[in-house]
């Protein structure tokens, strides 16, 4: 086990509406990075956290948004949801220079 | 721009047998080099990992060659086993310079180990 949890574990939406994806990590870890997989690729780097300020952005739109907060627990926002956005969504917490992933949230846009 | 590229996409091995993933990155400032195993239904785990400074890295069946001249690092599984069977993903980022761990990924290799 990675300690790193999630929720939802899966999801249906609609195209055009909001989301909010949970994270948990360890205590002490403080830097937390967000990844989207598509059905058959490899995680795409979405963002990270570090201290609850963003540090590190990938190629996603501004309609993916993000929260750290002072506990390390973590949020992925994405509004206007598209259908292309059906994939899971990977957290992962960084201890001793290692990224660990939690089991993801399965989103599915309809 | 694909930076990190896999090979091969599919992989069918017998038990016992030798398994051989490779991977080839493009941005030379890359200084960290995970390789993932992913479960249906999981995230990825961390399997092994290797820094520049060194050719070889092995823990217990499983082994990373590097080679940097060519921008190159594989993954090697001895001794393969039916519980291998999973999808890797190898993995590069920029370790130095600060916080920013940022992971690119290849698209992933589906490893079949048959009994």
């Amino acid at each position: 086990e990675t300690g790193v949890t999630q929720s939802p574990t899966h999801l249906i939406k609609t195209r055009g509406q909001q989301v909010t994806l949970r994270c948990s990590s360890q205590s002490g870890h403080n830097t937390v990075s967000w990844y989207q997989q598509a059905l058959g690729q490899g995680p795409q780097f979405i963002f990270q956290y570090y201290r609850e300020e963003e540090n590190g952005r990938g190629n996603f739109p501004p309609r993916f948004s993000g929260l750290q907060f002072p506990n390390y627990s973590s949020e992925l926002n994405v509004n206007a949801l598209e259908l292309d956005d059906s994939a899971l969504y990977l957290c992962a917490s960084l201890s001793y220079n290692e990224q660990f992933f939690g089991p993801g949230t399965r989103l599915t846009v309809l | 721009q694909q930076q990190v590229k896999q090979s091969p996409q599919s992989l069918i091995v017998q038990k016992g047998g030798i398994s051989i993933i490779n991977c080839a990155y493009e941005n030379t400032a890359f200084d960290y080099f995970p390789w993932y195993q992913q479960f249906p239904g999981k995230g990825p785990a961390l399997l092994i990992a290797i820094r520049p400074d060194v050719s070889e890295k092995k823990e217990g069946r499983f082994t990373i060659s590097f080679n940097k001249s060519a921008k190159q690092f594989s993954l090697h599984i001895m001794d393969s086993q039916p519980g291998d069977s999973a999808t890797y993903f190898c993995a590069a980022s920029l370790e130095s310079g600060g916080s920013n761990y940022k992971l690119t990924f290849g698209k992933g290799t589906l490893l079949t180990v048959n009994p």
